[in-house]
C-alpha cells in the first residue's frame, strides 16, 4: 500500500541551527501538507502546498519556515534558525483529491536543545 | 472562523464497554468534509472516515459507527465493544475550501481513550 515516508524519524539540534525534514508523498497525489504536534497537543496546520507554491500557510509558518518541492518526488520543510519552541513531531501528509483525506507520514521529531 | 472542539480530553473504559467520542464543529460553509483520525502510542495519524456535509447517513464500519448530525453540527463516533488496542488518542477534523481554494484541514484537540483490561 502506498505511504508517505518521512525522514528523519528523529533529530536533535542546537538552537539556532537550520533542519530540514525531508517527505516523499504518496506519488500520485498533489497536495503536500506539514502540520506540527507539540508533545501531547493538538495537530496544528502548517502549510499547505499545490502546483509547485504554497496554496495557505498558518500564522506559525513565519519567514523561518520554508517548503519546497525540490524534484517532483521530495517536499522538504526548512526551519532556518531554530527555537527551542520548535521542538516537536512534524507531519507531512498528501492528499490526491482536494477533498480528499489525508495521508499521513509517520511523523519526524525534532528536538531543539 | 473554523473550528472544532473535542470536549473529552480523556476517557477511561473497561474492555468490552461501548464509548463515544464527541466532536462539534463550527463553519460557516456549505461545503466542507469531517474526518476521525487515530493515533496510537506510535504516533502515527491513521485516517478512519471521512465525510461530506451533504451525506448525513450514519456509517459503521465493524466496531465503529459514526453519528453525524448537520442540525446540531456534531460527529460523534462510537466504538462498540471497546479493546484494549483500541487506546489511542482520536482526533476530528473539519475541511473546507480556503481562500486559495485549496482545503485546509483542523484538527480538534483529540480524545485520549484508555481502553483497561
Amino acid at each position: 500500500e502506498p505511504e508517505v515516508t518521512q525522514t528523519p524519524s528523529h533529530q536533535v539540534t542546537q538552537m539556532g541551527q537550520e533542519v530540514i525534514l525531508r517527505c516523499v508523498p504518496i506519488s500520485n497525489h498533489l497536495y503536500f501538507y506539514w502540520y506540527r504536534q507539540i508533545l501531547g497537543q493538538k495537530v496544528e496546520f502548517l502549510v499547505s502546498f499545490y502546483n509547485n507554491e504554497i496554496s495557505e500557510k498558518s500564522e506559525i509558518f513565519d519567514d523561518q519556515f520554508s517548503v519546497e518541492r525540490p524534484d517532483g518526488s521530495n517536499f522538504t520543510l526548512k526551519i532556518r534558525s531554530t527555537k527551542l519552541e520548535d521542538s516537536a513531531m512534524y507531519f507531512c501528509a498528501s492528499k490526491g483529491l482536494s477533498t480528499g483525506e489525508l495521508f499521513f507520514g509517520e511523523g519526524s521529531r525534532l528536538t531543539v536543545l | 472562523a473554523q473550528k472544532v472542539t473535542q470536549a473529552q480530553t480523556e476517557i477511561s473504559v473497561v474492555e468490552k464497554e461501548d464509548v463515544t467520542l464527541d466532536c462539534v464543529y463550527e463553519t460557516r460553509d456549505t461545503t466542507y468534509y469531517l474526518f476521525w483520525y487515530k493515533q496510537p502510542p506510535s504516533g502515527e495519524l491513521v485516517f478512519l472516515i471521512r465525510r461530506n456535509s451533504f451525506d448525513e447517513q450514519n456509517e459503521i464500519s465493524g466496531r465503529y459507527s459514526w453519528n453525524f448530525q448537520k442540525s446540531t453540527s456534531s460527529f460523534n463516533f462510537t466504538i462498540t465493544a471497546s479493546q484494549v488496542v483500541d487506546s489511542a488518542v482520536y482526533f476530528c477534523a473539519l475541511s473546507e475550501a480556503g481562500a486559495s481554494g485549496t482545503y485546509k484541514y483542523i484538527f480538534g484537540t483529540g480524545t485520549r481513550l484508555k481502553v483497561l483490561a
